[in-house]
């Protein structure tokens, strides 16, 4: 069983609001990254780390932003939401080094911004 | 540009028969691929991975092939079962930059 963990689960909150989704792993994971998913539609790479300190922007242009000052610890942040921002936020982690292997998942972050 | 892809967007399969899922990728650095399975609301669940080095990897009810010529591979799953409905991502991603790249999912129905 995975050990990595998002907070909150399920948020709604008013446009303009500052929020930060929570992601903590407990696996020593090197590498982490957040996902964005629309109902029905594809996981899109928003960011990702190979570690403390850095921090690279996904495929997907996104208006967040991500820290990792901590190993275990990847928390994404929106200075002010809108409701464009409505989405399932997933965080996952994996330990490979060489050749590629599991991504590990967290629960997801449902965020609705009204 | 999509990368990976899954042109199926929805298999309804009976239950005991075979499903089978395909993915279609379009970048050649690619050198590892997943399955995952996915319900509503939940983070993906790892089904079964492949590297390129190798065609074809079994665990119990899923198999899946990869063929690198054609930039396709399939997830197999025998005997159905209607446990199984949820959506089925593919994966791929390059053991150089680590990014995973996902495809746009397949959503399962195993009728009983």
């Amino acid at each position: 069983e995975a050990d990595i963990y998002q907070t909150p689960r399920y948020l709604v909150i008013g446009t303009g609001k500052k929020i930060t989704l929570e992601c903590s792993q407990t696996m020593g994971h090197d590498k982490m990254y957040w996902y964005q998913q629309d109902p029905g539609m594809e996981l899109h790479l928003i960011h990702y780390s190979y570690g403390v300190n850095s921090t690279e922007k996904g495929d997907l242009s996104s208006e967040s932003t991500v820290s990792r000052i901590r190993t275990e610890h990847f928390p994404l942040t929106l200075e002010s939401a809108r409701p464009s921002h409505t989405s399932q936020y997933l965080c996952a982690s994996s330990g490979a080094s060489g050749i590629a292997g599991e991504l590990f998942f967290g629960e997801g972050s449902r965020l609705t911004v009204l | 540009d999509q990368q990976v892809k899954q042109n199926s967007p929805s298999l309804s399969v009976q239950e005991g028969r075979i499903s089978i899922l395909n993915c279609d990728y379009t970048n050649s650095m690619f050198d590892y691929f997943l399955w995952y399975k996915k319900y509503p609301a939940e983070g993906p669940t790892f089904l079964i991975s492949i590297s390129s080095i190798k065609d074809k990897n079994e665990d119990g009810r899923f198999t899946v092939f990869l063929n690198k010529s054609a930039k396709h591979l399939s997830l197999h799953i025998v005997p159905s079962q209607p446990g199984d409905s949820a959506v089925y991502f593919c994966a791929a991603c390059n053991s150089g930059t680590y990014k995973y790249i996902f495809g746009t999912g397949t959503r399962l129905k195993v009728l009983a």
